[in-house]
């Protein structure tokens, strides 16, 4: 697929909010996706945006997607040591029959 | 808790030899997708399974090959192993072609 690109690293304080950022490059992505992967574990889906959204909020979370920049961001409010992990931005689109096309992931390292 | 188990855990061989990993669907789930994530890297779409028939495949080489059974759960079967086999596979599923993935907790395959 083509490229999803994140930054590898970003460190926040506790209590502070967090912004994980993704770009993307196929313009027919039909859905984009967030996903926690916790040290020796699987991927958890976190949030997920159809492409005609701009934002979604659920809790602590809010997605924002630029369309227009192929940019889509994970806001988290009030960040917890517990959502220390790795984070996953995906897309999907009809043309790959729905295949998940993932970036490398931003560790988040939350400290006290 | 995805609903999603897969096995073994982990699973040392060698160069040279075959490997079969299990995969068990959440429940009314249809759709199974494998995926292998080697260390430090997001998950690459190996193949798609959707009622027992493969609709479709990443670029991975014909010595990964797959099967899907009636009761939705399917099998990863990698032949003639190589040191780059060695990753961490996921298992996801959904309740059909393009709904949203859930994913086990993978299988990690070390190869000597």
């Amino acid at each position: 697929g083509e490229d999803v690109e994140q930054s590898l690293f970003l460190s926040v304080r506790e209590g502070d909010s967090s912004v994980i950022n993704c770009t993307y490059t196929d313009s027919s992505s039909t859905y984009l996706y967030w996903y926690k992967q916790e040290p020796g574990a699987g991927l958890q889906l976190l949030t997920y945006i159809f492409s005609n959204m701009d934002m979604k909020q659920d809790q602590r979370l809010t997605v924002l997607l630029n369309k227009k920049d192929k940019h889509l961001s994970l806001r988290i409010a009030d960040t917890q040591t517990g959502d220390s992990a790795i984070y996953f931005c995906a897309e999907s689109t009809l043309e790959a029959g729905y295949a998940l096309n993932f970036g490398k992931g931003t560790s988040l390292l939350v400290t006290p | 808790e995805t609903g999603v188990t897969q096995s073994p855990t982990h699973l040392i061989k060698t160069r040279g030899q075959q490997v079969t990993l299990r995969c068990s669907s959440q429940s009314g789930h249809n759709t199974v997708s494998w995926y292998q994530q080697a260390l430090g890297q997001g998950p690459q779409f190996i193949f798609q399974y959707y009622r027992e028939e493969e609709n479709g495949r990443g670029n991975f080489p014909p010595r990964f090959s797959g099967l899907q059974f009636p009761n939705y759960s399917s099998e990863l079967n990698v032949n003639a192993l190589e040191l780059d086999d060695s990753a961490l596979y996921l298992c996801a599923s959904s309740f059909q072609e393009g709904g949203l993935q859930h994913f086990g907790d993978g299988t990690r395959l070390s190869i000597l």
